[in-house]
């Protein structure tokens, strides 16, 4: 599982409430990615990390936000949640050697009322 | 666009038999290839990775393919088992970090 841990694992909000996942690593991997995942749909990229504060959005960033003050620790804020971020999420982190591929953690899944 | 097509979206095939998942992409320029294994309620597990220059790569009893001038790669599984049952999804990257597309998977489920 290459020591990734995503917390909360299960969490019901409501719109409007701001909301903060975190994703925590154990390997020092330099690249850390936040995707949701939604029946009919792939894996869709939020944001992802290749450093400390070195951030870039990816598809579906609107509505989203992150933060990475610690190669470990990668945050993921929604500011203000509304009904269509309910969704699963998943953290993953890039390991480049031996062989250049992503693990994921297990997922958070948020219900937002 | 880059996309990446899965089929079929579903599949039931009974304990044992043998099935062949289908992933047809459009991503260029091609890096690498990726079958991951998702059980319900958990992050996606890597089975195999292929790059361009690889047309075959097992992993146990499955077993991947690649063709890379059409763009096709299949995810063989042999004498299924009843832990099988999953989504099967197909990761095409493109040559660079963020670019990494993924398939809608295959829903497979094995009967006994």
């Amino acid at each position: 599982d290459a020591g990734i841990t995503q917390s909360p694992r299960h969490k019901v909000t409501e719109t409007g409430t701001p909301v903060t996942l975190r994703c925590h690593q154990t390997e020092n991997h330099r690249y850390m990615y936040w995707y949701r995942q939604d029946p009919g749909h792939g894996l869709r990229l939020i944001h992802y990390s290749y450093g400390v504060k070195d951030t870039d959005k990816g598809e579906v960033s609107d509505g989203y936000s992150v933060s990475r003050s610690k190669t470990e620790d990668f945050l993921l804020t929604l500011e203000s949640a509304t009904s269509s971020q309910t969704s699963v999420y998943f953290c993953a982190i890039r390991r480049e050697s031996p062989t250049d591929e992503q693990f994921f953690g297990p997922g958070t899944r948020l219900t937002v009322l | 666009k880059n996309q990446v097509e899965q089929s079929p979206q579903s599949l039931i095939i009974l304990e044992g038999k043998n099935c062949t998942l289908q992933c047809n992409y459009t991503v260029s320029p091609f890096s690498n290839l990726r079958w991951y294994k998702q059980d319900t309620g958990r992050g996606p597990v890597s089975l195999t990775i292929m790059t361009f220059s690889e047309n075959t790569k097992s992993n146990g009893r499955y077993t991947a393919t690649l063709d890379a001038d059409t763009k096709q790669s299949s995810l063989h599984i042999t004498a299924s088992q009843l832990s099988d049952s999953a989504s099967y999804i197909c990761v095409v990257s493109e040559s660079s970090a963020s670019k990494i597309i993924f398939g809608s998977g295959t829903r497979l489920s094995i009967r006994p």
